[in-house]
């Protein structure tokens, strides 16, 4: 299957910005998904990327390079309930294959 | 909210006892999917259905099995549950395969087999 690959966890701090990182193996590629997951609930469908260059949604962003097997989720003016886990799903499969999620905590 | 509901909620089991769970969507989607979740692991796919009586296995099918014989309804049963199949439990769905086609997620199933 799809080698996904993320942090495990990160830290930061309320009204700043942080870069969560995914790379994924380059075969058979067929588009990059991301879902937040909050402590005890579902998985919710965050974005997706199938070509390079940078899709804005309000305070996020997801980022794709597909030469370089990579991706990012950018979070902007970082608020508390944006703790949560944060999962990117990809592959060559018409099915993703997720990584094992990282998850931010956001302080004061 | 995508109609999707999974049941029981929180299940408590004995090794070697048969466990059903139960995935009931509202929303008309062809594909079904049943992912567990383990810490250090993520979403892990076990198996999943792309129509009545067609289903797949994902990449953690051992000792699972699963049927669908409505459109609404995807069941997912340990035949014999272990303590290794200690899990939650998720249930998602999808209108296509195709490109930037979301899943969305069931609550979950908290599972603890004993």
């Amino acid at each position: 299957g799809q080698n996904i690959d993320q942090p495990t966890e990160m830290t930061a701090t309320e009204g700043a910005i942080v870069q969560i990182n995914c790379t994924y193996q380059t075969s058979g590629f067929n588009g990059l998904f991301w879902y937040q997951q909050h402590a005890g609930e579902a998985p919710t469908f965050l974005s997706y990327n199938v070509l390079d260059g940078l899709e804005e949604k309000g305070r996020f962003s997801s980022f794709l390079s597909r030469s370089k097997g990579y991706s990012y989720l950018l979070l902007k003016e970082l608020q508390m309930k944006d703790s949560a886990s944060y999962l990117c799903a990809g592959g060559g499969s018409y099915i993703p294959t997720f990584g094992r999620g990282t998850s931010l905590i956001v302080h004061p | 909210d995508a109609g999707i509901t999974q049941s029981p909620r929180h299940k408590v089991t004995e090794t070697g006892t048969p466990v059903t769970l139960r995935c009931h969507q509202t929303e008309n989607h062809r594909y079904m999917y049943w992912y567990r979740q383990d810490p250090g692991h993520g979403l892990r796919l076990i198996h999943y259905s792309y129509g009545v009586k067609d289903t797949d296995k994902g990449e953690v099918s051992d000792g699972y099995s699963v049927s669908r014989s409505k459109t609404e309804d995807f069941l997912l049963t340990l035949e014999s549950a272990t303590s290794s199949q200690t899990s939650v439990y998720f249930c998602a769905i999808s209108e296509s395969l195709a490109g930037g086609n979301e899943q969305f997620f069931g609550p979950g199933t908290r599972l603890t087999v004993l």
